[in-house]
């Protein structure tokens, strides 16, 4: 399967722990995405990177949270002292930019990562 | 700022019935425009687009036209199946990433 990969499926944690969420996109894209998604709503944008470069933060983006693409390949989002209120689907997607032949907007997204906070 | 307005779901149609899924956006100069389409178990994919004023985007027998005067871009099938029983997601492009409506649920039953 080539497509965008994400673990774990599924986390559970107790407040305060740390996880960490890896995203290996697809093996050519330059662009790599991270949102959020609760339920009801629809995909939250967290940051993106330009290959090893992270270019944009969400301004909702706690200090809690950082993430990181050495080598410009894969991607981890790590989440320290959770609250409950980080429950989310996290959803990793990539993309080839324009000038890359990429096609405008089209990203590819993983099946994401389920993180449950108890 | 940018943002997308869905009607909220679920909408419960029978198959073959016609199908709207209305949308509309608010955004600074003249951002491209997509559904995306997540079915039960999988990632968000691409259904289709368009990148300026007065363009169908189409894709599986879906349509959506980028009307600028309205704000809108009202996703559209004539005859829904079944297998289209999904989340769809209505987004603009803003600066380098998409921005998201909140999805609206289709139920098609046979």
């Amino acid at each position: 399967d080539t497509g965008v990969s994400q673990n774990p499926r599924h986390k559970i944690t107790k407040r305060g722990q740390n996880v960490t969420f890896r995203c290996d996109p697809i093996s050519e894209h330059n662009r790599l995405y991270w949102y959020r998604q609760t339920l009801g709503q629809g995909p939250e944008f967290l940051t993106y990177f330009q290959n090893e470069a992270q270019l944009e933060k969400s301004r909702l983006l706690s200090d809690r949270f950082s993430a990181e693409r050495p080598k410009g390949s894969f991607s981890t989002l790590e989440i320290q002292r959770t609250e409950q209120g980080d429950s989310a689907m996290y959803l990793c997607a990539s993309s080839l930019n324009y000038s890359s032949g990429g096609l405008v907007g089209e990203l590819f997204f993983g099946e994401g990562s389920r993180l449950t906070v108890l | 700022g940018n943002s997308v307005t869905q009607m909220e779901g679920p909408v419960t149609l029978s198959e073959e019935a016609f199908l709207t899924i209305n949308c509309t956006y608010t955004a600074t100069g003249y951002p491209s425009l997509f559904w995306y389409v997540q079915y039960p178990g999988e990632g968000l994919q691409l259904l289709l687009k368009a990148t300026k004023a007065d363009d169908k985007g189409s894709n599986k027998g879906f349509e959506a036209t980028y009307r600028k005067e309205t704000t809108s871009f009202h996703l559209e099938k004539g005859s829904v199946q079944v297998s289209d029983s999904a989340v769809y997601f209505c987004a603009l492009k803003g600066f380098q990433k998409l921005v998201f409506g909140t999805g609206t649920r289709l139920l098609v039953s046979p």
